[in-house]
């Protein structure tokens, strides 16, 4: 039972342009969510989080949104740089960024220059 | 400041055999969880360890134990080790028993023969 999905497995966007990456969850107890970005041969880096109190968190050229009543969720990268090439995860917990998480099974994004 | 530390980085073992895998959390981090990560999927919580306990544990056996140390670092151990065992094994660390955010290593690329 897949409580969190990342339905698009790769996404290629032309550098400058907007990236957009989207996630669906199941669970309507879960009340914090994060993204967290992951290089080959690294271990996944926490990029942005939002908790379910708010719709939208930003940082720089981050932006999470969220969407409860559709429990949905996305992250918008502007401008998309050829280091943002990565696999996206989403993650989500029912009590707290440090508990127990659960994950999406990723997003690849690649970033044309 | 030292990230999350795990050792050793790979390897190898046969069917029927036991691992322990290592963790030294942030710096200044008092809570540890573990995750193990499928090829092509997303990582998947085992369990958590804050003030020596076991806090939470996901949906794996009991050959999947662990423990913390007074100075917050961790082991896994896998006893039995099935050929499915075979995965990227990733150490979080947190404060304040999973309150905050966590924080990555590199994980330990295990491969069971």
């Amino acid at each position: 039972d897949q409580q969190v999905k990342q339905n698009s497995p790769s996404l290629s966007v032309q550098e400058g342009r907007i990236s957009i990456l989207n996630c669906d969850y199941t669970n309507s107890m879960f009340d914090y969510f994060l993204w967290y970005k992951k290089y080959p041969a690294e271990g996944p880096t926490f990029l942005i989080s939002i908790s379910s109190i708010k719709d939208k968190n930003e940082d720089g050229r981050f932006t999470v949104f969220l969407n409860k009543s559709a429990k949905h969720l996305s992250l918008h990268i502007v401008p998309s740089q050829p280091g943002d090439s990565a696999v996206y995860f989403c993650a989500a917990s029912g009590s707290g960024y440090g508990n127990k998480l659960v994950f999406g099974a990723g997003t690849i994004l690649r970033v044309k220059s | 400041d030292a990230g999350v530390t795990q050792s050793p980085t790979h390897l190898i073992k046969t069917r029927g055999q036991q691992v322990t895998l290592r963790c030294s959390p942030k710096s200044g981090h008092d809570t540890v969880s573990w995750y193990q990560q499928a090829l092509g999927q997303g990582p998947q919580f085992i369990f958590q360890y804050y003030e020596e306990e076991e806090r939470q544990r996901g949906n794996f056996p009991d050959r999947f134990s662990g423990h913390q140390f007074p100075n917050y670092s961790s082991e896994l151990n896998v006893n039995a080790l099935l050929l499915g065992d075979s995965a990227l094994y990733l150490c979080a660390s947190s404060l304040k028993g999973g309150k905050e955010t966590q924080y990555f290593g590199p994980g330990t690329r295990l491969l069971v023969l």
